[in-house]
């Protein structure tokens, strides 16, 4: 089963602009992850936000956490073509546990 | 080292028969995973090695499905008896413990078509 939603499922925006992808996920977590999957590609890992941190950022990306509200954001400042992919996020329930909880993805597109 | 290799990229069979995908993890990655990742869905995970010994199986992995390690190196995924549910892309990923934790390193994964 899978943890979380994403939401938007998609998204389209010019290049430049920013984009925001937001998660909800069900249970208590060690550390939450954000990954790209771009079209006929493995999924790249972007970013890795621990438990007991709110915000984190990573060249033009910003992962913000919210542990009460069980939520994560991603945002992408000055959005490019090559932005263009499918955002997943993925949680680790606990520092024993391995297996990462994806959820459904949001759709970006970014036209130039 | 060239990142996580998976062999096939696309695999097309009929209901009923077996087929096996490959995955070679990035070297002297201890950990191996395998993802099913359908239409539309986040990657669902299946099982994972750490070296030659298979220490967690999901739900998801019913008993027609199969995964070997032997040598703590590569690893095979079989599934036999396909059924048209079976269609989907295998994900392999693999970790060092060593590296930042639970980030993962993912192939390019295994398209499976069963008509």
């Amino acid at each position: 089963s899978q943890q979380g939603e994403e939401d938007p499922q998609a998204l389209s925006i010019q290049e430049g602009e920013n984009a925001t992808m937001n998660c909800s996920y069900k249970t208590s977590i060690n550390n939450l992850q954000w990954y790209r999957q771009n079209s006929g590609r493995g999924l790249v890992h972007l970013i890795l936000i621990r438990s007991n941190e709110r915000e984190k950022h990573s060249g033009r990306l910003r992962v913000t956490l919210d542990t009460s509200k069980k939520s994560s954001s991603l945002l992408i400042t000055a959005s490019r073509a090559a932005d263009t992919a499918s955002y997943f996020c993925a949680t680790v329930i606990n520092q024993a546990g391995t297996a990462l909880i994806f959820g459904k993805g949001t759709t970006l597109s970014v036209s130039s | 080292d060239t990142g996580v290799s998976q062999d096939p990229r696309h695999k097309i069979t009929k209901r009923g028969q077996n087929v096996t995908f490959r995955c070679d993890p990035i070297s002297e990655h201890n950990r191996l995973y395998w993802y099913r990742q359908t239409l539309g869905q986040g990657p669902e995970f299946l099982t994972y090695f750490q070296n030659e010994a298979q220490l967690e199986k999901s739900r998801l992995l019913s008993d027609r499905f199969s995964a070997e390690r032997p040598k703590g190196s590569f690893s095979t995924l079989e599934i036999q008896r396909t059924e048209q549910g079976d269609s989907a892309m295998y994900l392999c990923a693999s970790k060092s413990l060593a590296g930042v934790v639970n980030e993962q390193f993912f192939g390019p994964g295994t398209r499976l078509t069963v008509l």
